[in-house]
């Protein structure tokens, strides 16, 4: 069945500064590839998300990156803020009604 | 839209109790529901996969005996954890995904915390 490898664990940057945070994965069919934002006790809530035809996606200051050779995909988040502050968890499969796996999380800290 | 609830959001109850946990899609039908269970500081951990009508098909190491899911129609889908035992205090996630809408995306409810004592 389909891993998924998640680093790092924990990540802490400055206010302004770009996160970066990756994972692969190991089932090639794979084809989906969500990234979520889960806040203490709350709801993983989705950012983006990205599919295996497409190689970038980006949407204001979040922007996933896809490698389908490598079954690597990151999530890059520039000008980071507070409010960015969370675990964010990345996810792999086959799209449709069929079932995610997520990564283990990353907890990032943005410092003011 | 695609608003998932679930009820209750916090419950405590004692060791060999059951506990019922209600998961409905509010504004879409959803063709599959997912039940996860989150441990402090840990990722979400699939539990089982819930079609309407069918029975549900249960992880690896997850007692089907022990966590019932019935999916009764396109809105709802309940988990009833069955004398429970205080290491099955958790955080309880369901999700859903659109019928006939094959995007993938996951849409979670706001999970229900469960304390056994």
């Amino acid at each position: 069945g389909e891993n998924v490898e998640q680093h790092p664990s924990t990540l802490s940057v400055q206010e302004g500064d770009s996160a970066v945070i990756k994972c692969t994965y190991s089932d090639s069919a794979s084809n989906y590839f969500p990234w979520y934002k889960q806040e203490l006790g709350k709801r993983p809530q989705l950012i983006i998300d990205i599919r295996s035809n497409v190689g970038e996606k980006k949407d204001q200051r979040i922007a996933v990156t896809l490698n389908k050779t490598a079954k690597h995909f990151s999530l890059h988040i520039t000008e980071t803020q507070p409010e960015d502050s969370a675990v964010y968890f990345c996810a792999a499969g086959l799209g449709g009604s069929e079932k995610l796996v997520f990564g283990k999380g990353t907890k990032l800290t943005v410092n003011p | 839209g695609a608003v998932v609830s679930q009820h209750p959001s916090r419950v405590i109850c004692k060791s060999g109790t059951s506990v019922k946990i209600e998961c409905r899609s509010l504004d879409f039908q959803a063709t599959t529901m997912f039940w996860y269970r989150q441990f402090p500081k840990q990722s979400l951990m699939l539990m089982a996969t819930s079609n309407e009508g069918s029975k549900a098909t249960y992880e690896q190491g997850v007692e089907k005996d022990k966590f019932l899911i019935n999916h009764a129609s396109l809105t709802l889908s309940t988990l009833t954890v069955t004398s429970a035992h205080p290491e099955d205090s958790s955080f309880y996630i369901c999700s859903a995904t659109l019928h006939h809408v094959g995007s993938g995306e996951q849409f979670f409810g706001p999970g229900t915390r469960l304390t056994v004592l």
